[in-house]
């Protein structure tokens, strides 16, 4: 497994600015993914976070909106920007290495926007 | 594609007693199967996953799974539940034969357990 942590753990903010949430990995990882989840419900994947290149994003996501940096192999950055209320959710990183199968998730981080 | 079902939103149990939590997939090519538990205001935490081999499969907290085959399923379960089993439960799959795969996962499955 790896020991993942984000910051920050929870915020509140206004309607228009933007946040930018942190994700570190102990260890040297192959990959890096951001996922959204309303509180009790599933998983949405955002974007795969490429060390050293754009990110890979889902449909209904755009990197204007949802801008990622990944500058090593332990650390990742996603942004959400021009915050609505719509944008309330936890935002989760995870990480996998090359050939494991299994992703392992950070604490997340609970973005309230009002 | 990929999907993966749980068909059930809600299940309950009494402590002591065994427990279920389903799950079915589809996948095009051989799967990866995993099962992940979320405990309030908490990330999901990786409990066991399938990729071949023995089709019952042990993981963390005495949880096992059984992967079928032929009913594509891939349940959760456990002899004894306890009351700090209650939880969100996700199962979720992957495409082994593309290298390009996502994981899904499922809607989830609220585990009560009551004492």
């Amino acid at each position: 497994s790896a020991v993942i942590s984000q910051k920050p753990s929870r915020d509140i903010c206004q309607r228009g600015t933007s946040l930018t949430i942190q994700c570190q990995v102990d260890s040297q990882v192959t990959m890096m993914f951001w996922y959204r989840q309303q509180p009790g419900q599933s998983l949405t994947l955002i974007a795969t976070a490429n060390q050293g290149s754009e990110a890979t994003y889902e449909s209904g996501f755009v990197i204007d909106k949802f801008p990622i940096s990944r500058p090593n192999l332990t650390f990742s950055t996603l942004t959400v920007s021009n915050m609505s209320p719509e944008d309330s959710s936890i935002y989760l990183c995870s990480v996998e290495r090359l050939g494991a199968g299994e992703q392992f998730f950070g604490p997340g981080t609970r973005l309230t926007v009002l | 594609a990929q999907s993966v079902a749980q068909p059930e939103d809600q299940v309950n149990v009494a402590e002591g007693n065994p427990l279920t939590v389903k799950c079915t997939y589809s996948v095009s090519g051989n799967p990866y199967l995993f099962w992940y538990v979320q405990y309030p205001n908490r990330g999901l935490q990786f409990l066991l996953k399938y990729i071949t081999g023995d089709n019952l499969v042990k993981g963390s907290y005495g949880f096992e799974a059984e992967f079928n085959k032929s009913q594509t399923s891939f349940h959760l379960k456990k002899p004894s539940a306890l009351v700090s089993d209650s939880a969100l439960y996700f199962c979720a799959v992957r495409d082994m034969d593309s290298s390009a795969s996502k994981i899904i996962f499922g809607s989830g499955t609220r585990l009560s357990i009551r004492p």
